[in-house]
């Protein structure tokens, strides 16, 4: 079964740091690109950022110089490094796998980010 | 950057009834489109890829139609699972996401 499990969420102040995790099973996981997405309470999707498999990586202007995609093939590990948090990026935050170019499945099942002080 | 419209934002239905939601793109996508569905404190689910293509065990009276500009997601028969929030997203240029559909009970 293909599956995604998202963590390290939690409650990080202002200005803060946090390190997302995502543990990637069922499936070849190198030969895929993937995904980050987030979705404050209540609101819509937002994609946050991607990695290919050649380890290209893209964002978003709301978070490009923040925030770092990883990934590691060996482990079939996905990261978020996020780095000068504000309070607009409080949401859940899901990895998704990428398919033929770029439609999200599956997704994780999200891990929650809140920027407060 | 290319911003995703849909309509409408709330829809209200009963079950057995053929709905559709509209979502237009600024700019042409060709047909890189998905539609997700998603319920509460749930994580979004593809059921549309390539503007029409039904994802594996997705139910049928799902389809999608469309390219270029125009796309419609329809639902033949309305089911009582079927009541969720539907996004759209474009996947030409990066990827973004319509502001979604929330289908409610009449």
């Amino acid at each position: 079964e293909v599956q995604l499990v998202e963590s390290g969420g939690g409650l990080i102040q202002p200005g803060g740091s946090l390190r997302l995790s995502c543990a990637a099973s069922g499936f070849t996981f190198s030969n895929y690109d993937m995904h980050w997405l987030r979705q404050p309470t209540g609101k819509g999707l937002e994609w946050v950022s991607t990695i290919g498999t050649a380890g290209d990586t893209y964002y978003p202007g709301s978070v490009k110089g923040r925030f770092t995609i990883s990934r590691e093939n060996a482990e079939s590990s996905l990261f978020l490094q996020m780095n000068s948090l504000r309070a607009g990026d409080t949401a859940v935050y899901y990895c998704a796998r990428g398919n033929a170019g770029g439609w999200f499945d599956p997704w994780g099942q999200g891990t929650l980010v809140t920027v407060s002080s | 950057d290319i911003q995703m419209t849909q309509s409408p934002s709330t829809l209200s239905a009963s079950v057995g009834d053929r709905v559709t939601i509209t979502c237009r793109a600024s700019q042409s996508i060709n047909s890189w489109l998905a539609w997700y569905q998603q319920k509460p404190g749930k994580a979004p689910k593809a059921l549309i890829y390539k503007a029409s293509s039904l994802e594996s065990g997705v139910p049928s009276r799902f389809s999608g139609s469309g390219s270029g500009t125009n796309f419609t997601l329809t639902i033949s028969s309305l089911q009582p699972d079927d009541f969720a929030t539907y996004y759209c997203q474009q996947y030409n240029s990066y990827w973004t996401f319509g502001q979604g559909t929330k289908v409610e009970i009449k």
